[in-house]
């Protein structure tokens, strides 16, 4: 059981839009402790996709955007292409175990 | 450039001491704000974290595995080690060390990880 809880699978088709949440509580995104969310392409390891909750690294296309509000964050994907298919994992902070915590993964399926 | 990568057995018996290498290039673990950490994947499954060090000695772990980590600097300036003990079948994952932004603690480099089987 992931301390941040995602829904295991989303899926969408071309040129739409999806979001991917992240629900944590009050010792962690609740506390104001930073989301930073994760692409995993099938067979590689996993590359930080936003951070401190809504900025993309260089290269991150902008039609990935990060929010955080309360013991929640989300992930959106616009404009979904095929190469988006992969496993997303939101991460942050937890002072109640003093390290840092995942989510358990989000499937995206690109019908 | 920052690159990691890690090194260790591929195959460990149960009750044995799994030693894992994390060997890094393009920044100093001497830095203010930088860190090495460890994340764990079983086969299917979500990634895991177990432990960091910062560039202050500061060590972390995660409370679950606490008993039987151990997470130092190496002897080489540009190397981390991680240490697990009492390893059993449930522990066989890819291990991966990443390059820790420790001031809101993210990882914004990876290994390509090890993969880990724990067999007799």
């Amino acid at each position: 059981q992931s301390v941040l809880t995602q829904p295991p699978s989303v899926s969408g088709a071309p040129g739409q839009r999806v979001t991917i949440s992240c629900t944590g509580g009050s010792s962690n995104i609740g506390a104001g402790y930073d989301v930073h969310w994760y692409q995993q392409l099938p067979g590689t390891a996993p590359q930080l996709l936003i951070y401190v909750n809504n900025n993309r690294p260089s290269g991150v296309p902008d039609r990935f955007s990060g929010s955080k509000s309360g013991t929640s964050a989300s992930l959106a994907i616009s404009g979904l292409q095929a190469e988006d298919e992969a496993d997303y994992y939101c991460q942050s902070y937890d002072s109640s175990l003093s390290g840092v915590v995942f989510g358990g993964g989000t499937k995206l399926t690109v019908l | 450039q920052i690159t990691l990568k890690e090194s260790g057995p591929m195959l460990v018996k149960p009750t044995q001491t799994l030693t894992l290498t994390c060997t890094f290039s393009g920044f100093s673990l001497s830095t203010t704000g930088v860190g090495v950490g460890w994340i764990r994947q079983p086969p299917g499954k979500a990634l895991e974290w177990l432990a960091l060090i910062r560039w202050d000695d500061d060590k972390r772990y995660s409370p679950s595995l606490k008993s039987r980590l151990t997470i130092t600097k190496g002897t080489s300036k540009n190397q981390v080690v991680l240490t697990m003990t009492s390893m059993d079948p449930v522990d066989t994952a890819t291990y991966y060390c990443a390059h820790l932004i420790a001031a809101s603690p993210n990882f914004d480099y990876w290994g390509q990880g090890s993969l880990v089987t724990v067999s007799s």
